[in-house]
């Protein structure tokens, strides 16, 4: 079975830590990505990478930075935590080309509040 | 980035009965097209996919239709039942297949 672990559910932290959000999965994919989910936007991609130590910018990188060392494990950065920054922040991974069937898994999610 | 839209927030039906949840893109080089549920609290959920060769494909009480004159994309949900509520949203892949762009998303209340 698919399987895209956020190692954080539920985070609280203060304005201006840094905070690592992690994301590990177990497929052999390729492709990771961070998207934030905030209500009425949707999903908007923060970064994602397409090899180990390979990263490109989505959307939204501001405020933001990622780290893949190795091929199952994508970390989210957030060097100077700010309270616009408070979401819920998904990890997805992928396999490269497009065929019926391949697609984009979520993992469950991370709420992190920035107070 | 990309417009991927929604005609509603909100769309509330009867248990039993069929649901419809439209998507409208923009770009009609896309050429993959995704449906996902998200639940309460978790992440969101793979339903069922359709590349632009296709006008249509089914899956288990599910049937997604493709409409590329119009750039339009809808799910359909056959006897709609209380578990099936929750928030659905559209994905389009254009241009690289490395990245998706989704809606906002649709919430289905399913009234018993």
């Amino acid at each position: 079975d698919v399987k895209v672990t956020q190692s954080s559910r539920y985070l609280v932290k203060r304005t201006g830590e840094k905070v690592f959000l992690e994301c590990v999965q177990d497929m052999d994919h390729e492709n990771m990505f961070w998207y934030r989910q905030d209500p009425g936007l949707g999903l908007r991609l923060i970064y994602f990478s397409y090899d180990v130590k390979m990263k490109e910018k989505g959307d939204i990188p501001e405020g933001y930075s990622v780290s893949r060392e190795k091929k199952e494990r994508f970390s989210l950065i957030l060097e100077s935590a700010s309270t616009n920054q408070t979401s819920m922040y998904l990890c997805a991974s992928s396999i490269p080309g497009l065929r019926s069937g391949n697609t984009i898994y979520f993992g469950e999610g991370s709420w992190l509040t920035v107070v | 980035g990309e417009s991927v839209g929604l005609h509603l927030p909100t769309l509330s039906v009867q248990e039993g009965d069929n649901s419809i949840i439209n998507c409208a893109y923009s770009n009609s080089a896309s050429d993959y097209f995704i449906w996902y549920k998200q639940e309460s609290g978790k992440g969101p959920q793979f339903i069922i996919d359709i590349r632009s060769n296709m006008d249509k494909r089914q899956g288990q009480r599910v049937t997604v239709l493709l409409n590329k004159t119009v750039k339009h994309l809808s799910l359909q949900i056959a006897a709609t039942q209380p578990g099936d509520s929750a928030v659905y949203f559209c994905a389009e892949n254009p241009y690289n297949f490395n990245k998706f762009y989704f809606g906002s998303g649709t919430k289905l209340n399913v009234k018993p």
